[in-house]
């Protein structure tokens, strides 16, 4: 499968705990992309990584949440001291750039704080 | 105001009918325009990408971009109880690495 792979799938957490998702681009895909999505609502822009460098973050990523992407392919994103409006599906995408940025998504991790 | 507005829904048509979603915008440094596709539960999936103005047809999808308007439209032929979906309209600029901002989606329903 030569998709974008995200694990878990679905995370079920009690508030105040951790959780780290990861996420597995397309293996020639240099830009990486986090975005969250509630119901209702298109995704929302989180931040994104060009190779190992992480250019951009939004407002919305609080200082609870980090992401890397240690060697330019897989990356992971923590939330720390879950709270209830952290639930939410999380969507990872990666493109290539000079590709006109064609952003190709997985599937996604639903993540459920009690 | 939100960057990129769209028509939440539902849209209820019937088997084989035409369907028409649109989407408006304000920003107009956007010159790449998408439509994705995403089933429930599911991460959404690329239907069609557009840069500037113009139309593009592919298969039974027609993508407009008007940008004088700073409107998009995504026309779906012969629909298909399969094409029940939400539809959401996506773009983004050539700089900060094309941070891509995403409509609300438009939930439509193909009664067969």
């Amino acid at each position: 499968d030569t998709g974008v792979s995200q694990n878990p799938r679905h995370k079920i957490t009690k508030r105040g705990q951790n959780v780290t998702f990861r996420c597995d681009p397309i293996s020639e895909h240099n830009r990486l992309y986090w975005y969250r999505q509630t119901l209702g609502q298109g995704p929302e822009f989180l931040t994104y990584f060009q190779n190992e460098a992480q250019l951009e973050k939004s407002r919305l990523l609080s200082d609870r949440f980090s992401a890397e992407r240690p060697k330019g392919s897989f990356s992971t994103l923590e939330i720390q001291r879950t709270e209830q409006g952290d639930s939410a599906m999380y969507l990872c995408a990666s493109s290539l750039s000079g590709d006109r940025n064609i952003q190709y998504f997985g599937a996604g991790t639903r993540l459920s704080v009690l | 105001q939100k960057e990129v507005e769209q028509d939440p829904g539902p849209l209820s048509v019937p088997e084989g009918a035409i369907v028409s979603l649109n989407c408006t915008y304000s920003n107009s440094a956007f010159q790449y325009f998408m439509w994705y596709r995403q089933y429930s539960r599911k991460g959404p999936e690329l239907l069609m990408y557009t840069y500037s103005s113009g139309n593009k047809e592919d298969g039974r999808f027609t993508a407009q971009v008007d940008k004088s308007s700073k409107y998009i439209s995504l026309f779906i032929r012969d629909s298909q109880p399969s094409d029940s979906a939400t539809y959401l309209c996506a773009m983004s600029g050539n700089t900060g690495g094309f941070k891509t901002i995403f409509g609300a989606g438009t939930r439509l329903f193909v009664k067969a």
